[in-house]
């Protein structure tokens, strides 16, 4: 099993704080990092795919960095708003075989922003 | 906008009960999964299929059975529902190869009592 691991595990930060998270995996074989953002009573929801060592992705006040070669990403939020608050999933995808899309993802940091 | 439903929200079932849990998708993606959540553990693989009739084993299939006989389709079954089987489950489509980004369903919360 490819295990993927995220800190932390729980933040409560305040309205227009930035805060920052972690996800790390084993670098060997990667192929692609996801990040997923799921809101209570909604379906997770997709914020980036990244696959280059490098590669920084930006989407409003999120953002996304990966480091390939160490094996961890960080994800950015800039300003935080009430409506961030939400559990923020990261996961991984080897190369080679027959995984058909197949993702291993960390637990989970989930993020409260209060007003 | 791309869609996947899921039979139910909210499901109460008993020990020993027959469980079918249905997703549908409308993207016409090959490959489906069926993940359960529990808190601290994240997402966890339980079974995928990457076309019609196919099946593969995730991490955690014990106590667990699908079936995909329609490309738009995937069930999960609990033949024998267990109190351990409390969970939110999670159906995901994707396409392959592309950026192999998954679609969610959103969830089922099964109580096994």
């Amino acid at each position: 099993i490819l295990n993927v691991e995220q800190s932390p595990q729980s933040l409560h930060v305040q309205e227009g704080d930035s805060t920052n998270f972690t996800c790390s995996f084993p670098s060997s074989n990667f192929y692609a990092l996801h990040w997923y953002r799921w809101e209570t009573a909604k379906s997770p929801e997709a914020l980036f795919v990244m696959t280059l060592n490098g590669d920084e992705k930006k989407k409003g006040r999120i953002s996304a960095t990966l480091n390939t070669k160490e094996g961890y990403s960080y994800l950015y939020i800039k300003g935080s708003q009430p409506e961030d608050s939400a559990t923020y999933l990261c996961a991984s995808r080897n190369a080679g075989g027959t995984s058909y899309g197949k993702l291993t993802f960390g637990q989970g940091t989930i993020l409260t922003v209060h007003p | 906008d791309v869609k996947v439903t899921q039979s139910s929200r909210y499901l109460v079932k008993r020990t020993g009960e027959k469980v079918f849990l249905e997703c549908v998708q409308d993207m016409d993606h090959e490959n489906m999964f069926w993940y359960r959540q529990d808190p601290g553990l994240g997402l966890r693989l339980i079974y995928f299929s990457y076309d019609v009739k196919m099946k593969e084993k995730g991490d955690i299939p014990e106590g667990y059975s699908v079936s995909r006989e329609k490309k738009e389709r995937f069930s999960l079954i609990l033949e024998s529902a267990s109190t351990n089987q409390t969970s939110m489950y999670l159906c995901a489509s994707s396409s392959e190869p592309s950026t192999d980004t998954q679609y969610f369903g959103p969830g089922t919360r099964l109580t096994v009592l």
